[in-house]
């Protein structure tokens, strides 16, 4: 069964600091992986979408890596900032497939 | 424009009412998607319309009824719904279904719904 599993549930971190949020799958065969921000009642945004030949993918603060081997992947999130108060995604699509597979999300906390 | 609206933001409603909720998009996308997301909890897809036609319905029952006018249009028929159907309703949509290609899905802000 197609599984993606997020860690750690949840995360409290000061403004400025970073932090990495991580995302195990066992998703086969692999198409690609991506990375939704999603703030209380609202829908979801897009961060980064990787296919299995990219290893690292960034916007702005953002950078995704994806470790296709060992089947992980991480959202680092550089000098945080308060708006990045958000629940945070990792959904993996097969290439079997057309169904994606959400994981349960991390909720991150900045507090000031 | 990347936007995905959705009509209305919230909804109340009875069991033995019938409601609607919608979705447009004037992306040229021709996949358009139906979540259900409940608290604290990823989204659940439902529906997928792909070129105005119905490809995946993930066993919902039949209380949903979707409808796909055009290829903008997307709406969500309701009826006599139980309280646990109570959730956020995400409307999406993608140049193409096909997710095994890295298409942009773009998500609307969807509709509070809570049944009583």
């Amino acid at each position: 069964k197609n599984q993606v599993e997020q860690s750690p549930q949840s995360l409290i971190i000061l403004e400025g600091k970073n932090c990495t949020l991580q995302c195990n799958y066992t998703v086969s065969p692999f198409s690609n992986l991506r990375w939704y921000k999603q703030d209380t009642g609202r829908g979801p945004v897009s961060l980064t979408i990787m296919t299995f030949s990219e290893n690292t993918k960034s916007n702005g603060r953002y950078t995704a890596t994806l470790d296709a081997d060992t089947k992980q992947s991480s959202l680092h999130i550089t000098a945080s900032q308060l708006s990045d108060s958000a629940s945070y995604i990792c959904v993996v699509t097969s290439g079997g497939s057309y169904i994606p597979t959400f994981g349960r999300g991390t909720s991150l906390i900045v507090h000031p | 424009d990347t936007e995905v609206t959705q009509t209305p933001k919230h909804l109340v409603m009875g069991m033995t009412n019938k409601k609607s909720l919608k979705c447009e998009q004037h992306m040229g996308h021709r996949a358009m998607y139906w979540y259900k997301q409940k608290a604290k909890k990823p989204p659940e897809l439902m529906f997928v319309y792909s070129y105005e036609k119905l490809s995946i319905n993930e066993s919902v029952p039949s209380r949903f009824s979707p409808e796909c006018p055009n290829s903008s249009l997307l709406n969500l028929h309701l009826h006599a719904l139980q309280p646990e159907d109570s959730a956020l309703y995400l409307c999406a949509s993608s140049q193409d279904r096909t997710w095994t290609r890295t298409y942009e899905q773009y998500f609307g802000p969807g509709t509070r719904l809570t049944v009583t």
